[in-house]
């Protein structure tokens, strides 16, 4: 059973980076097929498609995050991070890890597995 | 304010079947068949019931069960049961641009 957990400081200062890990147990991260996604849910509202990244490093973000998130694997240790710069109140929210399955590299899939969440507030 | 419109809440009595709303687009959920719908308790994962507009998971109940007209997909829940109370979220496929759109959320109460 594929299990993904999200870990990293559940307070970040306004104007700091934010950085979370997600650890996958339960398979590799290098398997193709799979793409591996940050969501993210504000306090009381839906949730928010951050990016992906593929075991290659292949990343793509949300168009309205792109200058502020970086995306990045390390399958040595069946891990991928998020960090997101400048933060401000805006990005308080529980952040959730996912695995996106997919057909073939081309075609879109369907989030099949996720984190818990981790809550991050922004706040000085 | 999330790309799609779910309901807020719904509610219904054990036995009694339920449908959650899920209105986008024509830019996504109107354009591709790509839309999933997941069940999350208090505290937990989010959990995959549906995939595909219409498609089971392996280990989820045929009492849920999905479909699509244009631009509004919905999620059915026949025969709820006090385990069904939870959030459902909608997600569909939007386009290279900006891939995945959420829906708000909706609180399921079985009463």
């Amino acid at each position: 059973q594929v299990q993904l957990q999200e870990s990293g400081p559940g307070l970040v200062k306004p104007s700091q980076t934010l950085s979370l890990t997600c650890t996958v147990s339960g398979g590799s991260i290098s398997s193709g097929g799979y793409y591996w996604s940050w969501i993210r849910q504000h306090p009381g509202k839906g949730l928010e498609w951050i990016g992906y990244i593929y075991y290659s490093g292949s990343t793509y973000y949300n168009p309205s995050l792109k200058s502020r998130v970086t995306i990045s694997v390390d399958t040595s240790k069946n891990q991928f991070s998020l960090k997101l710069s400048s933060v401000t109140a805006a990005d308080t929210a529980v952040y959730y890890c996912a695995r996106e399955t997919r057909p073939d590299t081309a075609t879109p899939g369907v989030f099949d597995y996720w984190g818990q969440g981790t809550l991050v507030t922004v706040s000085s | 304010q999330s790309a799609l419109t779910q309901p807020a809440s719904v509610s219904g009595s054990p036995g009694q079947s339920i449908t959650i709303s899920c209105t986008g687009t024509s830019s996504d959920v109107g354009s591709y068949n790509l839309v999933s719908w997941y069940q999350q308790h208090p505290g937990k994962a989010p959990k995959l019931m549906i995939y595909e507009v219409s498609k089971r998971p392996s280990g989820v109940s045929n009492r849920f069960s999905g479909s699509k007209s244009g631009n509004t997909a919905s999620l059915t829940i026949s025969g709820l049961q006090a385990e069904d109370e939870a959030d459902y979220y909608c997600c569909s496929y939007a386009g290279s641009s900006t891939p995945w759109v959420f829906g708000g959320g909706t609180k399921l109460t079985v009463l």
